[in-house]
This record gives structure tokens, C-alpha cells and sequence, in this order.
């Protein structure tokens, strides 16, 4: 167990639809970072969030946005949804701002696992 | 572009024995690169990183080899066991790509 929490674990729903995505990060750790998994693909860093404020930005759609909370907890909002969307998508969360070095490792939740009919 | 490429999906050693696990990259910005492993149904855990000021960084069973030269990097573990099959992702960091992840290689340790 990680100490990161997603729920929903999984989630079904139809195209054009809009979800959300909730992660916990552990206990201490001030950033949230969010991937996507497709099939057979490598994760996608999405964006990450520090103590509440963006910090980086990877391959987010504009369809999609997330935000970090006072209480560090994040939501990933996924809206028009389409049949590409259906994947994996990770909640990882650390410490400091980089999540790179064995002092400052990204944790990972289990996934909330979208299927987009 | 893959920046980040595992170029074999699968392997297979035997226990005891040890693996190799390769990666390769095309952007030399990289600062850090990492490997995690990751089993069914739960996320990556992260196993071990190294600077790209470094060429090795050892931590138990598992060593990661770094050659800037020929951009590739490499994770062995020895003596492998079968606790290790898994999928291994090699990822990349740079303050501009940010986290650029490998396909993964799924790992089979044969008891």
C-alpha cells in the first residue's frame, strides 16, 4: 500500500460525458501528479500540482483539467469524453517538487481504470 | 517521438540468474532517469534512480547503468527471483519534458 488513494477504482460512461478523478495523496507529501495509461502504453505525465499551485504540464488535453485542493487532495476532470479516453490514469504524489531522486519519490496510487463506451 | 523507448516488451530468465533490462533515450537534457516496477492491478513502485552526472547507482539486488554516449541506460538485478516478474518502466526527467515514461518491459523469472 502506497498511502495514495483514487477513487473510483474503475468507472464506465459514455462518450461525450464528463467525469472526475479523485486522489489523496500520503500523509506529508505536497505534490500530486496525474499520468495516463493507454493500452500497451508508456505512462503519460499529465500535469503536476505543489501545495496547491501548478507546477508542470505535460500532455493534457485542453478537454482536460485538474486542480489541487487546501487539503492536497486533487481531482482530474475529464470532459467530452471519447472513445480515446478509455485508460488507466494514475495519481502519484511526493514530498517535495521533483519526485525524481530516492529521497523524493513519486508514490503511486492503483489507478482509476475509465472505460468510455 | 518516443523519447523514451523499451524496445523489448517481454523477457524471460531464469531464477538466480541475472537481468538486463534496456533503455534507451534520445534527448541528452534529461536530468534523472528512474525505473519502477509495476505488478497487475496496482501502480508503479518506485525501484531505484540515477543523475545524470552519475554512470551507476547500485542499491541492493538492482544496479542501474547510465552511458550518455550511447544514450541508454540499463537495470540489472541479481540474482533475480520469481517475486521479481513484473513490468519494469524506464522513465526520464527533464525540467522541460518533465516525466517521459518507456512502454515497459514485462520481466518473467522462471522458478
Amino acid at each position: 500500500d502506497s498511502g495514495v488513494t483514487q477513487t473510483p477504482k474503475h468507472l464506465i460512461t459514455a462518450t461525450g460525458q464528463r467525469v472526475t478523478l479523485r486522489c489523496s495523496p500520503r500523509s506529508g507529501d505536497l505534490s500530486v501528479y496525474w499520468y495516463q495509461q493507454s493500452l500497451d502504453q508508456g505512462l503519460q505525465f499529465l500535469i503536476q500540482y505543489y501545495n496547491g499551485e501548478e507546477r508542470a504540464k505535460g500532455n493534457i488535453l485542453e478537454r482536460f483539467s485538474a486542480q489541487q485542493f487546501p487539503d492536497l487532495h486533487s481531482e482530474l476532470n475529464l470532459s467530452s469524453l471519447e472513445l480515446g479516453d478509455s485508460a488507466l490514469y494514475f495519481c502519484a504524489s511526493s514530498t517535495g517538487l521533483a519526485g525524481v531522486a530516492s529521497t523524493d519519490t513519486q508514490y503511486f496510487g492503483p489507478g482509476t481504470r475509465l472505460t468510455v463506451l | 517521438d518516443q523519447q523514451v523507448k523499451q524496445n523489448s516488451p517481454s523477457l524471460s530468465v531464469q531464477e538466480g540468474r541475472i537481468s538486463i533490462l534496456n533503455c534507451d533515450y534520445t534527448n541528452s537534457m534529461f536530468d534523472y532517469f528512474l525505473w519502477y516496477k509495476k505488478y497487475p492491478a496496482e501502480g508503479p513502485t518506485f525501484l531505484i534512480s540515477i543523475s545524470s552526472i552519475k554512470d551507476k547507482n547500485e542499491d541492493g539486488r538492482f544496479t542501474v547503468f547510465l552511458n550518455k554516449s550511447a544514450k541508454h541506460l540499463s537495470l540489472h538485478i541479481v540474482p533475480s527471483q520469481p517475486g521479481d516478474s513484473a513490468v519494469y518502466f524506464c522513465a526520464a526527467f527533464s525540467g522541460t519534458y518533465k516525466y517521459i515514461f518507456g512502454t515497459g518491459t514485462r520481466l518473467k523469472v522462471l522458478a
